[in-house]
């Protein structure tokens, strides 16, 4: 099945400075890639997400790149804010419908 | 953007009961649901696939017998977790994919339930 890392596990910057976190995949298979920003106690929110024909995607200041040779996918955060302090996750699906495979979380926090 | 709702959103209850966790498409119809676990400061972890009409898929490690799991119309499921026990304490969260829609890979997802089991 598929097997989805992330890295880093907590990642701590200064406001206004930019944040990147990287996932890996396993199954060439897999072809929609979100990431969701969950806060504590609280749903999964999808902030951006990208397939696999498409190569980067870009919603003001959060990016996405895919690589999909390399089976790896970066979520970019631009001039962070103390709002953008969360847990993130990367996810691999292989279509529609199907099931996500979640990476284990990246633990962002922003200080002002 | 749709919604899906879970009932109840937090739940003590004792060792060795059943608890009962409900998962509702407001706005669409859901044939497939998921659910997942997640433990504290850990990531989500699937438990099962919910199908309507037949019988559910689990993942590996997942006792079906314990997690009960029926998805009896196309906007309920509901996952029961049956003698629980400490250990079963977690937060559980529903999802469903929406179909029809541009973005028709996007799951929703419901606002979790937190089950403590003493």
């Amino acid at each position: 099945g598929e097997n989805v890392e992330q890295h880093p596990s907590t990642l701590s910057v200064q406001e206004g400075d930019s944040a990147v976190i990287k996932c890996t995949y396993s199954d060439s298979a897999s072809n929609y890639f979100p990431w969701y920003k969950q806060e504590l106690g609280k749903r999964p929110q999808l902030i951006i997400d990208i397939r696999s024909n498409v190569g980067e995607k870009k919603d003001q200041r959060i990016a996405v790149t895919l690589n999909k040779t390399a089976k790896h996918f970066s979520l970019h955060i631009t001039e962070t804010q103390p709002e953008d302090s969360a847990v993130y996750f990367c996810a691999a699906s292989t279509g529609a419908g199907n099931m996500l495979t979640f990476g284990g979380g990246t633990r962002l926090m922003v200080k002002p | 953007g749709a919604v899906v709702s879970q009932h109840p959103s937090w739940v003590i209850c004792k060792s060795g009961t059943s608890v009962k966790i409900e998962c509702r498409s407001l706005d669409f119809q859901a044939t497939t649901m998921f659910w997942y676990r997640q433990f504290p400061k850990q990531s989500l972890m699937l438990m099962a696939t919910s199908n309507e009409g037949s019988k559910a898929t689990y993942e590996q490690g997942v006792e079906k017998d314990k997690f009960l799991i029926n998805h009896a119309s196309l906007t309920l499921s509901t996952l029961t977790v049956t003698s629980a026990h400490p250990e079963d304490s977690s937060f559980y969260i529903c999802s469903a994919p929406r179909p029809g829609r541009a973005k028709y890979n996007e799951q929703f997802f419901g606002p979790g339930t937190r089950l403590t089991v003493l």
